[in-house]
């Protein structure tokens, strides 16, 4: 089966820079995705990385390795708004999407 | 923007009762899906759609079932609610063209408390 693997939560400071790493393990997939989701809300897609490399997006960049299994999202200038839960998710070929367990990222002033 | 609508965000239903959750998209998706979510569990795939009219087990199907009529509605039909699908349950639709190919986009949620 498809396996994700998510720190489970993350704490860091207002104006800080943090790195939420994703590992996983499957054959193949036609993209790695991450969504942004507050609490008791619907998850909100941030980004989505076909080729290995890092994709910039304003103050989030994500980043995959097809090679080693592994993505991570980076948050720059990170701002109170930012604490939410962060999903890793994969859709591999000919199946259904494998979300991860998620990463819970607290912002302390 | 993509819109994904869910008919209610609170429900609170009694063991036994029939709950029908409907989930709209105006995006003009192929692809709908049904989620739920729970502490712990992440999110699990109940059922899925990728055409008007069919419809696709997910990794937890038993307990539910889905009827999809028209190409912008999915909806989720619990016939016998049991304390066990007390849950946040989640719509997603997606594309199988474009350049954001198959990313999906959720509707706000559904929050059921079965007692």
């Amino acid at each position: 089966g498809q396996n994700i693997d998510q720190p489970t939560e993350m704490t860091a400071t207002e104006g800080a820079i943090v790195q939420i790493n994703c590992t996983y393990q499957t054959s193949g997939f036609n993209g790695l995705f991450w969504y942004q989701q507050h609490a008791g809300e619907a998850p909100t897609f941030l980004s989505y990385n076909v080729l290995d490399g890092l994709e910039e997006k304003g103050r989030f960049s994500s980043f995959l390795s097809r090679s080693k299994g592994y993505s991570y999202l980076l948050l720059k200038e990170l701002q109170m708004k930012d604490s939410a839960s962060y999903l890793c998710a994969v859709r591999p070929y000919g199946q259904n999407f494998v979300f991860g367990p998620g990463t819970r990222l607290s912002v302390l002033p | 923007d993509v819109k994904v609508t869910q008919s209610s965000r609170y429900l609170v239903k009694r063991t036994g009762e029939k709950v029908f959750l409907e989930c709209v998209q105006d995006m003009d998706h192929e692809n709908m899906f049904w989620y739920r979510q729970d502490p712990g569990l992440g999110l699990r795939l109940i059922y899925f759609s990728y055409d008007v009219k069919m419809k696709e087990k997910g990794d937890i199907p038993e307990g539910y079932s889905v009827s999809r009529e028209k190409k912008e509605r999915f909806s989720l039909i619990l016939e016998s609610t049991s304390t066990n699908q007390t849950s946040m349950y989640l719509c997603a639709s997606s594309s199988l063209t474009g350049a954001m190919l198959e990313t999906q986009y959720f509707g706000p949620g559904t929050r059921l408390l079965v007692l």
